[in-house]
């Protein structure tokens, strides 16, 4: 079963600097990676994904993230933080061969924005 | 239409009470699932429907008791609940299991 490392349970960072959330997976078999982000009170939604093609993804809010499969990491980039971006990130994977395979999520990593 | 609708947004629940959530998409999707979290913590699958049957069921005991009217619709029947059983609960959908989720924005339940 696949599984999914966010080494960093916390980051702290000044506004307007750059940050990376790093996330790794189990298993270099064929994989969909996802990154959520959960502002407070409210549900997860989708920042990016990568399914297949070029190995650098873009999302919302200035996101992106790029997937290396001999590392088996889909760390997540952000050259510009903003006081918004204040949130609990979670990394997702799913084995893209197997249609019943669930979506496994990492334990977060809370983005703390320093003034 | 790409939202996935809870209600009610805050549940306050005795444990002898008997409480429904709902959740509603109509984005076409054939998997619903139900999450629990916690404070801090990622989200605990709980149910997955696929094609309106279930698919997966996580060890969820039985005082949870999910239910798929339609394609649409995914309601959580809760009785007898435990004070520990107070959490945020997420319902997603997704065109497969395998694929991205689209979460709405929980129930928040608490339990006296």
């Amino acid at each position: 079963a696949q599984s999914v490392t966010q080494l960093d349970s916390q980051v702290p960072v000044f506004e307007e600097a750059p940050v990376e959330l790093r996330c790794n997976y189990s298993s270099s078999v064929s994989v969909y990676l996802f990154w959520y982000v959960q502002y407070p009170n409210q549900g997860l939604q989708l920042l990016l994904k990568y399914l297949s093609g070029s190995t650098l993804v873009k999302g919302i809010n200035g996101f992106e993230a790029e997937f290396n499969k001999s590392q088996t990491s889909f760390h997540l980039r952000k050259p510009s933080v903003h006081i918004s971006d204040t949130a609990e990130y979670f990394c997702a994977v799913s084995d893209r061969r197997n249609r019943d395979d669930k979506i496994i999520f990492g334990k977060g990593t809370r983005l703390h924005i320093l003034p | 239409d790409t939202e996935v609708t809870q209600t009610p947004k805050h549940l306050v629940m005795g444990m002898t009470n008997k409480k429904s959530l709902k959740c509603e998409q109509h984005m076409g999707h054939r998997a619903m699932y139900w999450y629990k979290q916690k404070a801090k913590k990622p989200p605990e699958l709980m149910f997955v429907y696929s094609y309106e049957k279930l698919s997966i069921n996580e060890s969820v005991p039985s005082r949870f008791s999910p239910e798929c009217p339609n394609s649409s619709l995914l309601n959580l029947h809760l009785h007898a609940l435990q004070p520990e059983d107070s959490a945020l609960y997420l319902c997603a959908s997704s065109q497969d299991i395998r694929g991205e989720a689209f979460f709405g924005q929980g129930t928040r339940l608490t339990v006296v």
